[in-house]
């Protein structure tokens, strides 16, 4: 099936630095969520996007719903150790309100 | 607190065997669904129920069956037709028919031995 583009797959950090990540598609969704998923358990939701342009927080957590509808992003400021895990992006499709997953972006942080 | 409970954390079993995953959730959501997850890959949808007793196919149905006798439970039950199936398995729920955000349970790793 489908999945979104979520880019980069891996990123290495140092402590206290900010960081950035994305998803992309060809397609227009309705809803962005951004997980994240500490090793072996669970996705856990950190933030949920409803409407075109909209920008939401969650403590050092930023993520947006991109115009186009096509895309989101999600910041960290000022990382600390305990954000080392994958975060996903998915997205339900506006066409056929299917939930679509991106491959996830693995955040590593350097002592 | 509510919840999703899957069960085993971690299961071992013999080629050619059936395994099957335990799903229970106290959510009182209606919708629940089966992904799996393979390292580097995205999550991939196996099954989903909006209702007891129906059930549809995910992407990768295949070597895979579900059954929703009860709102709170969906088992997966893993057979020996599905080819590669060492995996991390992710039990899911969701309110309504209309799938809103995800609360996910805290996986089942399954190894083939």
């Amino acid at each position: 099936g489908q999945q979104l583009n979520q880019s980069p797959q891996s990123m290495f950090i140092q402590e206290g630095e900010d960081v950035s990540m994305n998803c992309t598609s060809s397609s227009i969704f309705n809803t962005w969520l951004w997980y994240k998923q500490d090793p072996g358990e669970g996705p856990v939701l950190l933030i949920a996007l409803y409407k075109a342009g909209e920008l939401t927080s969650n403590g050092r957590l930023t993520a947006q719903f991109g115009i186009t509808r096509k895309d989101s992003f999600l910041n960290i400021s000022a990382s600390i150790p305990s954000d080392v895990g994958i975060y996903f992006c998915a997205g339900r499709r506006s066409r056929d309100d299917k939930i679509i997953f991106g491959k996830g972006t693995r955040l590593h942080i350097l002592p | 607190d509510g919840g999703i409970t899957q069960s085993p954390k971690y299961l071992f079993r013999k080629e050619g065997q059936n395994v099957t995953l335990s799903c229970e959730q106290n959510l009182n959501h209606d919708t629940m669904y089966w992904y799996r997850q393979d390292p580097g890959q995205g999550l991939r949808l196996i099954y989903y129920s909006q209702i007891v007793n129906d059930f549809q196919k995910g992407d990768i149905a295949e070597g895979y069956s579900v059954s929703r006798e009860k709102k709170e439970s969906f088992p997966l039950t893993v057979t020996s037709a599905q080819k590669n199936p060492t995996a991390f398995y992710l039990c899911a729920s969701s309110r309504g028919a209309v799938n809103y955000g995800y609360t996910f349970g805290s996986g089942t790793r399954l190894t083939v031995v």
